[in-house]
């Protein structure tokens, strides 16, 4: 139990085009959903958190407009990388909190590299 | 002082070898402990998840959890291969209606296991 998916897996763009990521519990409800970005060898740097039907909220220094996220239901988040640049390149991972009672801890995505040229 | 601490490593040891990962923390607010593990590439995946202290035996795995020192560890029994990965610590406050619910994470630690 307890699965998160994201897709795509990978993508490559060109400089300025726009990347939607998805991420998706599988069979679990998500009250909260979170976005992380990860570079090689370094710990998970929270983006922002995500409450269904409600704005996301961004950490310090992570730019709402150019990281678009929608929560629309209980099992689905996107994040949109929008006007993508070669320095958005890295590995963006999801992860879900399910609705009570499900303590709180939060289930990861397999992550989805994004390299952009 | 950063609110959770953890050794990067990197700590190599041999099959069969128990191994001892820990990380202290600074926020005694803290009252949910959790380790994951990721492998390269790949998201982090639950390993262990305890609530205030005490410990938690899960196969091979023990999580322990000592509050008046700050102190989470995690054991690993009979070591394999496979168990090479990068372990994270993460932790949480308690929480009440209106939180966001973050998890503050270590650093982790990368442990490889030789064959």
């Amino acid at each position: 139990g307890a699965v998160v998916s994201q897709h795509p897996s990978w993508v490559i763009c060109k400089s300025g085009t726009s990347v939607k990521i998805e991420c998706r519990s599988l069979d679990f409800q998500a009250t909260t959903m979170f976005w992380y970005r990860q570079f090689p060898k370094q710990s998970l740097m929270l983006m922002a958190t995500s409450n269904e039907g409600s704005k996301a909220t961004y950490e310090q220094g992570v730019e709402k407009d150019k990281f678009l996220i929608n929560h629309a239901s209980l099992t689905l988040s996107t994040l949109t990388v929008t006007s993508a640049h070669p320095e958005d390149s890295s590995f963006y991972i999801c992860s879900a909190r399910p609705v009570p009672p499900g303590g709180e801890t939060q289930y990861f995505g397999p992550g989805t590299r994004l390299l952009v040229l | 002082q950063k609110e959770v601490e953890q050794d990067p490593g990197p700590l190599s040891v041999p099959e069969g070898a128990i191994v001892s990962l820990n990380c202290t923390y600074s926020n005694s607010a803290f009252q949910y402990f959790m380790w994951y593990r990721q492998y390269s590439r790949k998201g982090p995946e639950l390993l262990m998840y305890t609530y205030s202290s005490g410990n938690k035996e899960d196969g091979r795995f023990t999580a322990q959890v000592d509050k008046s020192s700050k102190y989470i560890s995690l054991f690993i029994r009979d070591s394999q291969p496979s168990d090479s990965a990068t372990y994270l610590c993460a932790m949480s406050p308690a929480h009440s209606g209106g939180s966001n619910y973050k998890l503050t994470f270590g650093k982790g630690t990368l442990l490889t296991v030789n064959p």
